[in-house]
């Protein structure tokens, strides 16, 4: 199975700031990796598909970007509505598998 | 905007079959162009992709699941189904219902239900 670790496990940063987020894939799994994201009682939200794909209606202060298997989803410009947490899930091979989150604070 | 639909028990008990309903309103659901599945998140923990069905019936299911998981759909009603049978407690989560895009670059989930939460208990 495709391990998805994500780092760190919770932030905190302040309105404008530039955040990033990273994603490490136990083996390579290409651009087979996607960001959700999830606000406090709301269902996942997809962000990013295919490590850099924006998807449509998504702000452009959100990317994605890979080095190997390191994926990192960064947000600039933080916003107050940046809120919550944030999963990378790769697309590679069953069992699609989602990292731990990251939980994002507006300080 | 989509809007699906989660419906079917709040309270299973051990050893039964939880079954649960997923609406996807104005026939989309018999596009090929998009796959159905289920994701789930347990009280305060991560999420977890259960399963995927193709227009066609085509099934994809999570190892540590298959055995006790079947995704079908019925295009006449618009819905698609999940069951998982001998659920314990660890099976206690929110299920979500979400469309999948399936590219080059595998599957992934665009539009997501409010979710069903579901308990497993006597």
């Amino acid at each position: 199975d495709i391990q998805m670790t994500q780092s760190p496990s919770s932030l905190s940063a302040s309105v404008g700031d530039r955040v990033t987020i990273t994603c490490r894939a136990s083996q390579t799994i290409s651009t087979s990796l996607n960001w959700y994201q999830q606000k406090l009682g709301k269902a996942p939200k997809l962000l990013i598909y295919a490590a850099s794909s924006l998807q449509s209606g998504v702000p452009s202060r959100f990317s994605g970007s890979r080095s190997g298997t390191d994926f990192t989803l960064t947000i600039t410009s933080l916003q107050p509505e940046d809120a919550a947490t944030y999963y990378c899930q790769q697309s590679y091979s069953p069992a699609y598998s989602f990292g731990q989150g990251t939980k994002l604070e507006i300080k | 905007q989509l809007q699906l639909q989660e419906s079917g028990p709040g309270l299973v008990k051990p050893s039964e079959t939880l079954s649960l309903t997923c609406t996807v309103p104005g026939g989309s659901i018999s596009s090929s162009s998009y796959y159905w599945g289920w994701i789930r998140q347990p009280p305060g923990k991560g999420l977890e992709w259960i399963g995927t069905i193709s227009y066609s019936g085509s099934t994809y299911y999570n190892p540590s699941l298959k055995s006790r998981v079947t995704i079908s759909v019925d295009t006449a009603k618009n819905q698609c189904s999940l069951k998982l049978s001998s659920v314990t407690a660890a099976d206690t989560a929110i299920y979500y219902c979400a469309r999948h895009l399936w590219g080059s670059h595998g599957p992934y989930m665009d539009v997501w239900g409010k979710g069903t939460t579901v308990t497993v208990s006597s």
